[in-house]
């Protein structure tokens, strides 16, 4: 069965700092990867996904950027983080033929 | 287009009292549908899934779905609630789970509250 490791749990950051939040995945090959947001009192928000190395696709436009260097590694990023950055970031993985399986989140509050 | 509403923001039960939970979607397809649940501060965890084949579901933790296809709709029950299911409840739909460009579109949640 699919793992997904991210971390850290918990984050806090001043504006304008850099950030970078890792998510990687255990047990299973060439999945589909996802960054999502769920800010306060807001359902989830997809930010990215990718189907595989180095392709990513941005659903909004925003501050962030995410990267796939490796088959099971996903990093969301920032060269300079904005209040309106803070929420709860989850990272999700999908393998063939199977549901959506996500990891603990990191709750990025920036000050 | 597909989407998906959770009827109920918040709903309240009693510890062992039967939960209620109600989703209805829109999809092109022959969808996917899930629930998942969430826990404060914790990533969502698969509770069940329906994929065109048993139109009644059953989950982990004692949670059933039943797939609608008339009423367009798939509730999530529990004959008795227990005080650790507390918790937010997300309704899914996908328009295809094989292909890779699928999309899934999440419900806004539903804030599930036991009381004892």
């Amino acid at each position: 069965s699919q793992t997904i490791h991210q971390w850290p749990a918990t984050l806090v950051q001043p504006v304008g700092s850099p950030l970078s939040l890792e998510c990687t995945v255990e047990g299973t090959s060439n999945p589909n990867l996802y960054w999502y947001r769920q800010a306060a009192g807001r359902g989830l928000q997809l930010l990215f996904y990718s189907i595989g190395i180095d392709q990513i696709s941005s659903e909004v436009p925003q501050n962030l950027s995410a990267s796939r260097p490796q088959d099971r590694q996903f990093i969301l990023s920032s060269k300079k983080l904005l209040l309106s950055d803070s929420g709860f970031y989850l990272c999700a993985c999908r393998g063939y033929n199977s549901p959506l399986h996500f990891g603990n989140g990191t709750r990025l509050t920036v000050t | 287009a597909q989407s998906v509403t959770q009827l109920d923001s918040h709903v309240s039960v009693s510890e062992g009292t039967p939960v209620l939970l109600r989703c209805n979607y829109s999809s092109s397809y022959s969808p996917s549908l899930f629930w998942y649940v969430q826990h404060p501060n914790k990533g969502l965890q698969l509770l069940l899934k329906y994929t065109s084949a048993a139109t009644l579901v059953k989950g982990i933790n004692g949670f059933e779905a039943e797939f609608k296809k008339s009423e367009t709709s798939f509730h999530l029950t529990k004959p008795s609630a227990h005080m650790s299911d507390a918790a937010e409840y997300f309704c899914v739909v996908s328009d295809n789970l094989n292909s890779g460009y699928s999309t899934l579109t999440f419900g806004k949640g539903t804030m599930l509250l036991v009381s004892p």
